[in-house]
């Protein structure tokens, strides 16, 4: 138990549909953070929320949507997708978004796209 | 090589054995984290070394960092099968004045076979 939770857990999509990632962090920490892990390359980060304020955009595609209503709670919204989004989307949190802030992280959303 | 990338991609050992994995890094760094993933799960933070500190350890864990060669080692002593995971170094770069904004860089990583 890492104190953070995603739903769900396996995710498969058609191209068209419209789907949410939760996550939710228990850990009272003010940065939240979501990443994509795909085979073969490097974890990469997609956002980062401070208080919940969006500080980080990682250049990505406007078909992912992040929501961020309060510290405890990150949404990542889905609409036509690509079939190179199939991939492991973590969340991760940590106390703020500062120096030396290990962050801990879900187990998180495998995402397949047909 | 990329940012944070560890060497070798790929490693098998007895339990037992010690296990050394690489990481290097191209820019200038606030610190280096360490973490783990077991299959079909998430990262779990290892241990984070300052750029200012040079070797660091937590239980068998023992971790180096050299930034004249921008490169760090983790060391697993005494492995066991319960270490078997993916292993990857994250590196925080400098920011602006002196803060690392929480934006981690991680590499390939290196997968660890231990065999009972």
């Amino acid at each position: 138990e890492t104190g953070v939770t995603q739903t769900p857990r396996h995710l498969v999509m058609g191209m068209t549909n419209k789907k949410s990632l939760k996550c939710e962090q228990h850990l009272g920490h003010n940065a939240m953070y979501w990443y994509k892990q795909s085979a073969k390359k490097p974890l990469e980060l997609m956002f980062v929320y401070n208080f919940k304020e969006q500080t980080e955009n990682n250049s990505v595609p406007s078909r992912f949507s992040p929501e961020c209503p309060n510290s405890s709670h990150l949404f990542l919204h889905l609409h036509t997708l690509q079939p190179e989004d199939s991939a492991l989307y973590l969340c991760a949190s940590s106390p703020g978004q500062g120096n030396y802030q290990p962050q801990h992280f879900g187990d998180g959303t495998r995402l397949s796209i047909l | 090589s990329q940012q944070g990338e560890e060497d070798p991609q790929a490693l098998s050992i007895q339990e037992g054995e010690n296990a050394t994995m690489n990481c290097s890094y191209k820019t200038s760094i606030n610190n280096l984290q360490w973490y783990r993933q077991n299959s079909g799960r998430g990262l779990v933070h290892l241990i984070l070394i300052r750029s200012n500190e040079r070797e660091k350890h937590r239980g068998r864990l023992r971790v180096t960092l050299d930034t004249s060669k921008k490169s760090s080692s983790l060391l697993i002593t005494a492995s066991r099968a319960a270490d078997t995971a993916s292993y990857f170094c994250a590196t925080a770069r400098e920011g602006a004045g002196g803060t690392s904004y929480g934006k981690l860089t991680f590499g390939q990583g290196t997968i660890l076979t231990v065999h009972p």
